[in-house]
């Protein structure tokens, strides 16, 4: 157990809808990740908060946000969904945001869009 | 940018036998490079990890892999493989030098292991 939770484990929906996932990172952890992982696209990051404010920014579409709140919980909203957009979505955590720190991950959200 | 590229995606082995995955990075700083583990429904495990100590890491469940500048590799070995080594395994690198630490994976490997 990484102590990184996420709900909900699995999420079923149509195209067009909206859904958000939840991550909470371990405790004490500022930092906060989110990963894609498809069978086309393989692993891919996504976005990055620190402490509240947004860090880094990697492949993630505009019809998709997040935030990051200031109990430190993280929300990933992924809006008017595609049959693309199913994948395995993981959110890691770590302490601080320096090179070399370890990412602990969750176990992540399955989502598939019908 | 830094990359990770994985060689082989499937990899079989025998029980008690050496296992080696293989990943190949490109940096254009001093990297920091990482496996994972991911057993069937679940989430990423870290293995080991290389943040410039020694060049020889070793890691958790008899894993040890070995930074090599000169061929840009970092090789996971094991020495004799167990049924329970049986997953997909992610090299990663991070990016920007560690101005953000966001991950660079490589495409897995995934690691079968026969009785």
């Amino acid at each position: 157990d990484s102590g990184v939770t996420q709900t909900p484990k699995h999420l079923i929906t149509a195209t067009g809808q909206r859904v958000t996932l939840r991550c909470s990172p371990r405790s004490g952890d500022l930092s906060v990740y989110w990963y894609q992982q498809s069978l086309d696209q393989g692993l891919q990051f996504l976005i990055q908060y620190y402490n509240g404010e947004e860090r880094a920014k990697g492949n993630i579409l505009e019809r998709f946000s997040a935030q990051q709140f200031p109990d430190l919980h993280s929300e990933l909203n992924l809006s008017s969904l595609e049959l693309g957009d199913s994948a395995l979505y993981f959110c890691a955590s770590s302490d601080w945001t320096g090179g070399g720190e370890t990412q602990y991950f969750g176990p992540g959200t399955r989502l598939l869009v019908l | 940018a830094q990359s990770v590229t994985q060689l082989g995606s499937h990899v079989s082995v025998s029980e008690g036998a050496l296992v080696l995955l293989r990943c190949n990075y490109s940096s254009s700083v001093p990297p920091y490079l990482f496996w994972y583990v991911q057993y069937p429904n679940q989430g990423l495990q870290l293995l080991l990890k290389y943040t410039s100590a020694a060049t020889l890491v070793k890691g958790i469940n008899g894993f040890e892999a070995e930074f090599k500048k000169s061929e840009t590799s970092f090789h996971l070995t094991k020495p004799s493989a167990h049924m329970s080594d049986a997953a997909e395994y992610f090299c990663a690198v991070s990016d920007d030098g560690g101005a953000t630490n966001k991950l660079i994976f490589g495409t897995g490997t995934l690691l079968a292991v026969q009785p």
